[in-house]
């Protein structure tokens, strides 16, 4: 079955404790992202990847990393995470000639 | 001018009713869009793509008027099913071929 997967889909943590959300596609898609989705604002792009070792911001990178060094996996890093990034985050692939683009199902992270 | 812009709503309409949502993009190069569904913070959905010459799928008729800059998502015979938040998504906005831009969405809920 083709999908997006994303762990954990639930995490609580602290701030300042490095955490990593993992994303990976079995769809052999070049093109990955990370949003997230908070009230009022939509999905905002956090990152995103052309292909295995090509990265670039999105809209709000800021407390962000990623990696891309396997083409079916992108990781969200986010090394000392503060309150203000919990959210709702989505990974998201698709094909480069692909239009269409197919989501996880989301990680509810929470940043005490 | 937003990037792209959606009336949020909500919408409350009754069963069997016909809805319209619009969205305008603000940047006239740009090349592809669509409408996706979201229901209840899941992830996002493609519902179909918008073409120039306009589309239809079933109860669900999509619009482009590239010179007014705005697609148009029209449901007919509203089904209790059809309550979610329906975003529009324009690729190419922003100065990226691949980028997607997400609408805020439009909460519609359909009432028996």
């Amino acid at each position: 079955e083709a999908q997006v997967t994303q762990n954990p889909r639930y995490l609580i943590t602290v701030t300042g404790k490095k955490l990593t959300v993992t994303c990976s596609q079995n769809m052999n898609h070049e093109y990955m992202s990370w949003y997230r989705q908070d009230p009022g604002l939509g999905l905002r792009q956090i990152y995103y990847s052309m292909n295995v070792e090509v990265t670039d911001k999105g809209d709000v990178p800021e407390g962000y990393k990623v990696s891309r060094k396997e083409k079916r996996n992108f990781p969200l890093i986010l090394e000392s995470p503060s309150p203000n990034q919990t959210s709702l985050y989505f990974c998201a692939s698709r094909g480069l000639a692909a239009l269409g683009q197919f989501f996880g199902p989301g990680t509810r992270l929470t940043v005490l | 001018r937003k990037e792209v812009e959606q009336d949020p709503g909500p919408f409350n309409v009754p069963e069997g009713a016909t809805v319209a949502f619009n969205c305008t993009y603000s940047n006239s190069a740009s090349q592809s869009f669509f409408w996706y569904r979201q229901d209840c913070r899941k992830e996002p959905k493609l519902l179909m793509s918008v073409y120039s010459s306009g589309n239809e799928d079933g109860r669900f008729t999509a619009q482009l008027n590239r010179a007014s800059q705005y697609i148009s998502l029209l449901i007919r015979d509203s089904k209790l099913s059809d309550s979610a938040t329906y975003l529009c998504v324009v690729i190419g906005s922003g100065g990226s071929n691949y980028k997607l831009t997400f609408g805020k969405g439009t909460l519609l809920t359909v009432n028996p």
